[in-house]
């Protein structure tokens, strides 16, 4: 199965921070990288597919970048609801897999 | 608008079944693969496998293989994740989610249940 390494596993940040987490494949996926958000209570919530590409009726504050093994989610000026759990899953193969998750928290 | 509302919350002991279910609407029910994702408590997200609820095709991860069986009822647009030999390790929240057509790979999920709860304990 393909690991993916999501770091760091929590951060903490200010509203208006920008903020990067990053995540790392244990081989080339291309482009295939989804990145999800979830807040406490809730299901995951599709921010950014394919690395690079915005989710309909998602803040443009959020970007994706990366090909290969290495992928970036920026968040350019952190909102009080962006305070929540993020993830990484690769698409590129079965078993799809996940990151561990960050947890970004209130400074 | 898309919607996948699952059942309620669960509670078995150690080596009973749990059938959780998802019921679909606001789309072609047999045009997606549907996927079943688990989370443990305070854990990550684990994929468990996928269906195609047109030809009832599935593919499960090697973990659950032997004891995970994905079905669906095309008459009702409702899939049906059942979970055999339960243990303790097994106690996580379970989700059914759909595969976004346009984002590439058979698991990506663009919409999502809100999530069973099924709780293992003796």
């Amino acid at each position: 199965d393909i690991r993916v390494t999501q770091s760091p596993s929590s951060l903490s940040a200010l509203v208006g921070d920008r903020v990067t987490i990053t995540c790392r494949a244990s081989e080339n996926i291309s482009h295939y990288l989804n990145w999800y958000q979830q807040k406490s209570g809730q299901a995951p919530k599709l921010l950014i597919y394919a690395a690079s590409h915005l989710q309909g009726g998602v803040p443009s504050r959020f970007s994706g970048s990366g090909s290969g093994a290495d992928f970036t989610l920026s968040v350019s000026r952190l909102q009080p609801e962006d305070f929540a759990t993020y993830f990484c899953q690769q698409s590129y193969d079965t078993p799809t897999t996940f990151g561990g998750g960050t947890q970004v928290e209130v400074k | 608008q898309v919607h996948l509302v699952q059942s309620g919350a669960e509670v078995r002991k150690p080596g009973a079944s749990v059938k959780v279910s998802c019921k679909t609407s606001g789309f072609s029910f047999t045009s997606h693969y549907m996927s079943w994702v688990r989370q443990a408590p305070g854990q990550g997200l684990e994929w468990i496998g996928r269906i195609h609820p047109e030809a009832g095709s599935t593919v499960y991860a090697q973990k659950f293989e032997g004891r995970v069986s994905m079905t669906r009822d095309t008459s009702t647009t409702t899939l049906y994740l059942e979970l055999n030999s339960l243990t303790s390790n097994d106690t996580a929240v379970y989700y059914c989610g759909r595969r976004c057509p346009y984002c590439g790979g058979d698991a990506s999920l663009d919409f999502w249940g809100q999530g069973t709860l099924v709780s293992v304990s003796s």
